[in-house]
C-alpha cells in the first residue's frame, strides 16, 4: 500500500541535543512537506520541498533543518536553536503544486 | 491578524445533530480550500476539497464556499460518534512562489455523543 511513514512516534530530546524525524512516502510524489501542530494553532509550515535536491524555508523554520537527496525520504532535524521543540510533528507529500496531501501518522517530539 | 481563522471550539453535539464547521479568510487570493479530518494522535486526511464558490456535497458531508464574503463552511448531516475528530479548514492560492502550499485554520474539535 502507498503512503507516508514517520518515524519513530515518539521521540524525546535532551536539553541541547539535535535529533533527526524520518519521513518516507512510496508515493511517488514530487513534493514534501514538514509541519508543526501545536494546540489551538494549526499546522504551522516548517520546510517544502518541490524537487530533489532543493527545498525552501516555511513559516517557522528557525532552529530546523532538512535534506533532499532522495525523492522518497525528506528528513528534519530539529536542532539546539530550536527554543520551544515540543509539539507533533507532520510530514506530508503531494504532486508539484498539488493541494491533496496525503499526511504520515506523525512524530510526537518531548523535551525533557 | 491569520489569514485563516478558525473557531477552535471544543464542539459537542448530540448523535444525529447537524454540525456546523466555519473558516474566515483575510487573502483574497485563496482559491482551493479543502477540509481535513484528524483523529486523536493521527494525521489529517482530506475529506472535501473545493475551488469554487457554491456547495459541494459528499454524502452527509456538504461544503460550501462564499468567495465574496471570504468564508467557508462545512456541514455534516446526522453525525456519528465516528465524526468525533478535529477538523481543519486548509486554503491555497493558484500559482506563485506559493504554488502548492496550504495555509490551515487552527481546527475544530468536535466530540459526537452518543
Amino acid at each position: 500500500d502507498g503512503g507516508i511513514t514517520q518515524s519513530p512516534k515518539y521521540l524525546f530530546r535532551k536539553e541541547g541535543q539535535n535529533v533527526t524525524l524520518s519521513c518516507e512516502q512510496n508515493l511517488n510524489h514530487d513534493a514534501m512537506y514538514w509541519y508543526r501542530q501545536d494546540p489551538g494553532q494549526g499546522l504551522r509550515l516548517i520546510y517544502y520541498s518541490q524537487i530533489v535536491n532543493d527545498f525552501q524555508k516555511g513559516d517557522i523554520a528557525e532552529g530546523y533543518s532538512v535534506s533532499r537527496e532522495k525523492k522518497e525520504s525528506f528528513p528534519l532535524t530539529v536542532t539546539s536553536a530550536q527554543k520551544n521543540p515540543t509539539a507533533f510533528y507532520l510530514c506530508a507529500s503531494s504532486i508539484p503544486g498539488g493541494t491533496r496531501y496525503t499526511f504520515g501518522s506523525g512524530t510526537r517530539l518531548t523535551v525533557v | 491578524q491569520k489569514e485563516v481563522e478558525q473557531d477552535p471550539g471544543p464542539l459537542s453535539v448530540p448523535e444525529g445533530a447537524i454540525v456546523s464547521l466555519n473558516c474566515t479568510y483575510s487573502n483574497s487570493a485563496f482559491q482551493y480550500f479543502m477540509w481535513y479530518r484528524q483523529y486523536s494522535r493521527k494525521g489529517p486526511e482530506l475529506l472535501m476539497y473545493t475551488y469554487s464558490s457554491g456547495n459541494k456535497e459528499d454524502g452527509r458531508f456538504t461544503a460550501q464556499v462564499d468567495k465574496s464574503s471570504k468564508y467557508i463552511s462545512l456541514f455534516i448531516r446526522d453525525s456519528q460518534p465516528s465524526d468525533s475528530a478535529t477538523y481543519l479548514c486548509a486554503m491555497s492560492v493558484i500559482g506563485g512562489t506559493s504554488y502548492g502550499k496550504l495555509t490551515f485554520g487552527q481546527g475544530t474539535i468536535l466530540t459526537v455523543h452518543p
